[in-house]
């Protein structure tokens, strides 16, 4: 596709519930991003792929959170048993490769999750 | 470990003024620096991308230069508009094969520009 792709775009959930976003990068593009942004703060890494294997899985707040890499392509994040502080924005990047190519990284829309 | 800092956290100018925003990084070895703009509740776009063998970049108003032995850039807006207003975000990307690196950004800038 022209862009990265979420989706949803915005999803509310009760806690308690599991939650998967969705990430379609730019075609070709093997490396991969997945950010958190909570109201008024800044970029939280959650993890990173380069192709289908995730290097760093650091950024991950806790267990509930996990994420896979299918094809080398679509990216799923899954949030388990939401709690309230999971609700924030859910940003998803990618480029041709860890070090950015020759365009850089392009950021999808953002998928707003909000838990009640 | 690669630190970004912005300073800073926050600007707020009268329209028609120029605006200087500035990025330190930590760790000279990186392979790019990519600027970012996002508006409240948005994604971020992309603004410039500097190679780290160039100096600087320019796009419309936007300028952005790069001194990566004292491991900073600085981005430009000329004429400032209060179209500009948003946070604006540094990033640095490692170099390939980078072992522990990874795409690192600053706290950002938030822009304020007065009509």
């Amino acid at each position: 596709g022209a862009g990265v792709s979420q989706s949803p775009s915005n999803k509310v959930t009760e806690k308690g519930k599991d939650v998967e976003l969705r990430c379609d990068p730019i075609s070709g593009h093997t490396a991969l991003y997945w950010y958190r942004q909570s109201l008024g703060q800044g970029l939280e890494f959650l993890i990173y792929f380069q192709g289908n294997s995730a290097p760093d899985k650091s950024g991950l707040p806790s267990d509930r959170f996990s994420a896979e890499r299918t094809g080398g392509s679509v990216s799923t994040l899954t949030i388990q048993r939401t709690q309230q502080e999971d609700s924030a924005v859910y940003l998803c990047a990618s480029s041709w490769n860890l070090s950015g190519g020759p365009s850089g990284y392009t950021f999808g829309s953002g998928t707003r999750l909000t838990v009640v | 470990k690669q630190e970004v800092t912005q300073i800073p956290a926050a600007l707020s100018v009268p329209e028609g003024e120029n605006l200087v925003l500035n990025c330190s990084f930590t760790d000279s070895a990186i392979y790019n620096l990519q600027w970012f703009r996002q508006d409240p509740g948005k994604g971020l776009t992309s603004l410039l991308l500097i190679q780290s063998s160039q100096r600087e970049q320019t796009s419309g108003r936007l300028n952005a230069s790069l001194d990566k032995s004292s491991g900073r850039s600085t981005l430009y807006i000329a004429a400032s508009q209060p179209g500009d207003s948003a946070t604006y975000l540094c990033a640095v990307s490692p170099r390939p094969k980078a072992a522990g690196n990874k795409l690192t950004f600053g706290g950002g800038t938030r822009v304020l520009v007065k009509p």
